[in-house]
């Protein structure tokens, strides 16, 4: 049972348009969320978090939003630039002390094209 | 600073044989966590540690997979008798703490090819 599932493998937007990311979780238990970009040959990066108790995060030309009720959560990146091309990871965690891993979805490859 | 690194950064091994990935964290983090990211896959969770203890194994596939945790600092996980789908790019991850709102930062992964 995946308990973090991106359902799109893949996504293609132009430069200087929207790119919407999804992610959908099933254990209620989860309440912090995290986005993760990873490059080719590279480990994972941290992008973004949101907590359960918001339902929008956002820094700079990324914005997370939150629907608890749908436990549905998607990650806006506007404008899209090329060097935003990556395979982007969706995370779950149960936010209080040791708490352990972070559940991780299978990924989004993003390709903006100039 | 210095991030998480790793070594090898490619290890390629016969089946059966027994092989070492190294997973230096960053200085202070108390928290460490190994997965593997199999060719088109997610991110497997396969063990975590909080200082040298590793309260969830959950992950590990088989009991072929082994890993530990000395000073608090340096990790090794070990794979006996290797198998082909042993094949995966194995990375490590270190945060302050194990609470889910740490982000965690990760190495570049060790890719391990078993023929």
């Amino acid at each position: 049972d995946q308990q973090v599932k991106q359902n799109s493998p893949s996504l293609s937007v132009q430069e200087g348009r929207i790119s919407i990311l999804n992610c959908d979780y099933t254990n209620s238990m989860f309440d912090y969320f995290l986005w993760y970009k990873k490059y080719p040959a590279e480990g994972p990066t941290f992008l973004i978090s949101i907590s359960s108790i918001k339902d929008k995060n956002e820094d700079g030309r990324f914005t997370v939003f939150l629907n608890k009720s749908a436990k549905h959560l998607s990650l806006h990146i506007v404008p899209s630039q090329p060097g935003d091309s990556a395979v982007y990871f969706c995370a779950a965690s149960v936010g209080g002390t040791n708490a352990g891993k972070s559940t991780f979805g299978d990924g989004t490859t993003l390709t903006v094209k100039p | 600073g210095a991030g998480v690194s790793q070594s090898p950064s490619n290890k390629v091994t016969e089946k059966g044989k027994d092989v070492e990935l190294r997973c230096d964290p960053i200085s202070g983090h108390t928290a460490l966590y190994w997965y593997r990211q199999s060719l088109g896959q997610g991110l497997e969770f396969l063990i975590y540690f909080q200082g040298n203890s590793a309260p969830d194994k959950s992950g590990l596939p088989s009991d072929r997979f082994s890993a530990e945790r000395t000073g608090g600092s340096v990790s090794t996980l070990t794979i006996q008798r290797t198998q082909q789908e042993d094949s995966a790019v194995y990375l490590c991850a270190s945060s302050l703490g194990t609470a889910g709102i740490h982000e965690q930062y990760f190495g570049p992964g060790t890719r391990l090819t078993v023929t």
